[in-house]
């Protein structure tokens, strides 16, 4: 049974600096790998999508990479601003594509 | 493209009642996914639909759980007999067959009181 694993479950950090949130996952036989972020109440707003056969997708100040054979992602924000606050989902796919495992976020703070 | 839309947005019952909530999802996407989140956790796969063909039901779809996508377009979630624990975001999220993305809506909030 696939687990995902996000950590830490909540990071605090000044505006500006750059950070990395954390995805690890048991099993490497995955499909793709989706990076999420949910606002309080809210729905998910995909962010980066990295399939199988690539290492590492890239939008605006975000990058994602990945590392199937160690069974880790992460996810790269650059000159985080208070609009970043929000919880940042993992989830991977199997091969097929159906039902995505997700893990319990990273309830990401930017203190202005 | 309007994106997956949800509704009720919002929906507070009472213990023992029937809830039903609905998707309507992107247009031309064949497959229809329900997920629930609950507070502080990740979404968790319940059941998807292919066209109108249900292929699979999570263990977390208890016998007071049916879906529904009749012609293979809007899909219904349905709880009867309502409790405590099913207080939960109820996420919906569609694909196009040949496409790799899940799309998702903005969900359901449903409280149990």
């Amino acid at each position: 049974k696939q687990e995902v694993t996000q950590i830490p479950a909540a990071l605090s950090v000044p505006e500006g600096e750059n950070l990395v949130l954390n995805c690890s996952f048991t099993d490497s036989a995955i499909y793709n790998l989706q990076w999420f972020r949910q606002d309080p109440g809210k729905g998910l707003t995909s962010l980066l999508l990295i399939q199988s056969s690539q290492r590492e997708q890239t939008s605006g100040r975000l990058n994602a990479s990945l590392d199937k054979s160690s069974g880790r992602s992460t996810l790269y924000i650059a000159a985080s601003q208070p609009g970043d606050s929000a919880t940042y989902l993992c989830a991977v796919s199997p091969f097929g594509n159906e039902k995505l495992t997700f893990g319990t976020g990273t309830r990401l703070t930017i203190i202005p | 493209d309007t994106g997956v839309s949800q509704n009720p947005r919002h929906k507070i019952t009472k213990r023992g009642q029937n809830v039903t909530f609905r998707c309507d999802p992107i247009s031309e996407h064949n497959r229809l996914y329900w997920y629930r989140q609950t507070l502080g956790q990740g979404p968790e796969f319940l059941t998807y639909f292919q066209n109108e063909a249900q292929l699979e039901k999570s263990r977390l779809l208890s016998d007071r759980f049916s879906a529904e996508r009749p012609k293979g377009s809007f899909s219904t979630l349905e709880i009867q007999r309502t409790e405590q624990g099913d207080s939960a975001m109820y996420l919906c999220a569609s694909r196009w067959g040949q496409g790799i993305e899940q799309f998702f809506g903005p969900g359901t909030r449903l409280t149990v009181l």
